[in-house]
């Protein structure tokens, strides 16, 4: 099967501007997970989605927004742009059934400027 | 709300010795408890996961780690240090509903020739 994978790798974009991540999940897998991971913060939760719908949020403003697709594909949109945006953002799928791992992709690396 | 906390950032230890990476949650409720592993510009890699099934869990790469309730702590442990196990290692936790995983901020591990 192939793994969690997230388009673009890399991306740098100037403050201000918007930004959408996609995540294509394992085949199989409804819930797909957004995290942010920084230096400082570590791994921070954004949201969960299942089956199209939100489930879980973290707590992150209302620029960061996500959606899901009927094909699990899920997709991140940060607006608005601020240099503390800088982060590799990561997607992880999973079963959804509770207490199931989650997948991880390599990450998208977004630099603000 | 479910913490996680994982004593030293950094650890270092020589090719062969004992690895030991330390996890404590916070739930009064046994969670899933999880241990990844991240390479440089990866994603997280599940290594380990607790369910309830075992207090013993066996991973993957001689990993295994302990859940001990009374100490409310889930260690990493490996017998051997090699090399390759240079990373930034993860504590996580699920709990509640879902898929709101909420991690540890991370160990470095540094594998002394």
């Amino acid at each position: 099967k192939a793994g969690v994978t997230q388009t673009p790798r890399y991306l740098i974009k100037t403050r201000g501007q918007q930004v959408t991540l996609s995540c294509s999940p394992i085949s199989g897998h409804r819930s797909v997970s957004w995290y942010q991971q920084t230096p400082g913060q570590g791994l921070q939760f954004l949201f969960e989605y299942f089956s199209e719908t939100q489930r879980n949020k973290g707590n992150f403003p209302g620029r960061f927004s996500g959606r899901q697709f009927s094909n699990s594909r899920s997709e991140m949109n940060v607006s608005t742009l601020e240099l503390g945006d800088s982060a590799l953002y990561l997607c992880a799928s999973s079963l959804a059934e509770k207490g199931y791992e989650q997948y991880f992709g390599p990450g998208t690396r977004l630099t603000v400027t | 709300a479910q913490s996680v906390t994982q004593l030293g950032s950094h650890v270092s230890v020589s090719e062969g010795a004992l690895v030991l990476l330390r996890c404590n949650y916070s739930s009064s409720v046994p969670p899933y408890l999880f241990w990844y592993v991240q390479y440089p510009n990866q994603g997280l890699q599940l290594l380990l996961k607790y369910t309830s099934a075992a207090t013993l869990v066996k991973g993957i790469n001689g990993f295994e780690a302990e859940f001990k309730k009374s100490e409310t702590s889930f260690h990493l442990t490996k017998p051997s240090a090699h090399m390759s196990d240079a990373a930034e290692y993860f504590c996580a936790a699920l709990s509640g509903g879902y898929q709101k995983v909420t991690f540890g901020i991370g160990t470095k591990l540094q594998v002394i020739p």
